[in-house]
């Protein structure tokens, strides 16, 4: 079983520019994070999402940024007209159930690291 | 969310118990305390997670106060793979809030 596969692992991109940031869960899991983490910092929750469903989108900037996870494909996390400060670490994770009670546990991806010339 | 507490860092030797502590004062009697790690240029990695009782697996030992106001992480044999951030968390809603963590240095 695979784990939670995020590509591209790198990317650069320049002022003003679109950066797409794809996830695939580990199968059978219909529960997706997203995350980010600025150098040296730790990571901040952006988006919790539920097959085609934004259940939770409380950590994410207000604009320039959306995420999807459509019924069939990967999740993506959207950055339009990136910035300098978007230069961060996305951490994709997955979990087959809602977190609560006795479960808790996220699998999280390698990271897709995003850098703006 | 209710917040934790960790050091910033701490060294251990190989081959010894590390003990990494956490306070959570603000603990509620729903609030699951999780521990994750995160290696060097890694996502980071599930440890243990409990409610009230001390828990075991292969990884590590989760030791919880009486008032479940603090919590021990306990690696019983640290080795330099072991070097990583240690993050204690509380999850109540449906999402984990990742606090600064404790840098853990292993010393050979």
């Amino acid at each position: 079983n695979a784990g939670v596969m995020q590509n591209p692992r790198h990317l650069v991109r320049r002022r003003g520019q679109e950066a797409r940031l794809r996830c695939s869960p580990m199968k059978g899991h219909s529960h997706v994070y997203w995350y980010r983490q600025l150098p040296e910092e730790g990571l901040k929750f952006m988006v919790y999402l539920q097959k085609e469903n934004i259940i939770d989108e409380s950590g994410m900037p207000k604009e320039r940024f959306s995420a999807e996870f459509p019924k069939e494909g990967p999740s993506i996390l959207r950055i339009q007209q990136v910035v300098r400060g978007d230069s961060a670490a996305y951490f994709c994770a997955s979990s087959p159930r809602v977190l609560g009670t006795s479960t808790g546990e996220l699998f999280f991806g390698e990271g897709s690291r995003l850098t703006v010339l | 969310d209710a917040k934790t507490t960790q050091p910033n860092s701490m060294e251990s030797n190989e081959e010894e118990p590390v003990h990494l502590p956490c306070n959570h004062s603000t603990i509620s009697g729903t609030d699951y305390i999780h521990w994750y790690r995160q290696l060097p240029s890694q996502g980071p990695e599930y440890v243990i997670h409990g409610l009230t009782s001390n828990v075991n697996n292969r990884m590590a030992s989760l030791a919880i106060a009486e008032d479940r106001k603090s919590s021990t992480l306990i690696l019983h044999r640290a080795t330099l793979r072991d070097a990583a951030v240690y993050y204690c968390i509380l999850q109540g809603a449906q999402k984990l809030v990742f606090g600064q963590g404790t840098r853990l240095t292993i010393n050979p």
